[in-house]
Parts: C-alpha cells; structure tokens; sequence
C-alpha cells in the first residue's frame, strides 16, 4: 500500500517569491508521483508527472519537482509565483508492479499568493 | 472536446431520495474511477472499473454503486442519499502506468 504526506496544508506567500510544497510518500513498490492543482471551484488538473528518467520535472507554467528516491520526496517548486498560482495542490502516488493500485493523494496544500 | 465529462455539474436533493451522476470518457482509457472530495479537501478512490474487474474501497456503503454500460461510461447511483453524502464527486479515468484523468466534478449536496 503507498500513502503520501503533505506536510504544509497552507502554505502563504507574496507574489514573485520563491516556494516550495513539501510531499513524502511511503510505499512497499517502486511508484509514479504527480502533482495536481485545483483551482478554486474546478477540478483536478496535472500538473506534472514523473514516471521515469530525468529526476527533474517541469511544467509549462513553470513549475518543477524533483525526485528523491532516498528521502522518498517528490517537492514542488516555483521561483517566483504569481497571483493565478493561488490554488489548491495535491501530491499523489501510484503503485506499479505486481498489482497496480490506484492513485492515492495527500490531503493538499492550499497556496495562497498575496500581492 | 472535453476527455472526462460528468453531469450534472450541481445536484441537490432531499434525503432518501436516489440519484445517480453520469461519467463519460473519450481517451479511449481501460480503467475508470470514482473519487469523493470531503469539506476537508481530501481526494478518496471509491471504485475503480475496467471491463474486466471492479475493486470497491471497502470503506464504500453499499449503497453507492457503480455502472458501467460500456468501457467509455462509469455512472455512479446513489440509494438513500443521506446527509453525509454531501461532497463533490470526481469520476476519473486512466491507462496503464499513466496519470488519472480527471472530470470537473458534481458538487452534491444533500438537504
């Protein structure tokens, strides 16, 4: 079975600062991670994913996480965010080899960006 | 052309009453889903269905089934809708070794 922790659930800074969302997973199998955001109101969106290779992934908006299989970490960065950034972000994971289990998400991390 | 869709979008209903939410995908995916949203934000898998097997999160009252006409629908039915009920529900759905797929969701609140 796999579990993710998101260890900020509110997490408020001012726009064109840098931040980073924590996420740690637990699992007894090698996993995919992703990060998801939900804007207020709406629903899941992916954000980013890493499956395999490059331990270091990158969205379009510019985001980024990385892959820490030691620490068992998979932390969402941005340099500098802006006001649109406000947003509800889950880290999840999901299980592979043997039988796959499903995708199984942190309880969130709200961002909130202040001018 | 939207990839998961599900309606209605909004559903308030009185206790006891029954209803059901619709899902459809055009991704060609195998697997579908349905997840509860709680007031606290926490995202819960309550099914997961390909047109081979149906795993339900035991933690599901059984009065929460799934339906599924075809490989591109999983339909959700909800029998004596209590008050505890009220969330939004997700449907989702993936292939293989991929991310999930999400819906805009159905807000339900039940009065």
């Amino acid at each position: 079975a796999q579990s993710v922790t998101q260890l900020d659930s509110q997490v408020p800074v001012f726009e064109e600062a840098p931040v980073e969302l924590r996420c740690n997973y637990s699992s007894s199998v090698s996993v995919y991670l992703f990060w998801y955001v939900q804007y207020p109101n709406q629903g899941l969106q992916l954000l980013l994913k890493y499956l395999s290779g490059s331990t270091l992934v990158e969205s379009i908006n510019g985001f980024e996480a990385e892959f820490n299989k030691s620490q068992t970490s998979f932390h969402l960065r941005k340099p500098s965010v802006h006001i649109s950034d406000t947003a509800e972000y889950f880290c999840a994971v999901l299980g592979y080899g043997g039988s796959q289990g499903n995708l199984i998400f942190g309880k969130g991390t709200k961002l909130s960006v202040k001018p | 052309d939207t990839a998961v869709s599900q309606t209605p979008k909004y559903l308030v209903t009185q206790m006891g009453n029954d209803k059901s939410i619709k899902c459809e995908q055009n991704l060609g995916h195998d697997t579908m889903y349905w997840y509860k949203q709680d007031s606290k934000k926490f995202l819960k898998i309550m099914f997961s269905y390909n047109n081979k097997e149906l795993i339900i999160n035991e933690t599901v009252p059984n009065r929460f089934s799934p339906k599924s006409p075809d490989k591109a629908h999983l339909n959700l039915h909800i029998n004596s809708l209590e008050l505890g009920d009220s969330a939004v529900y997700f449907c989702a759905s993936s292939a293989t070794g991929e991310g999930y797929t999400f819906g805009s969701g159905t807000r339900l609140t039940v009065v």
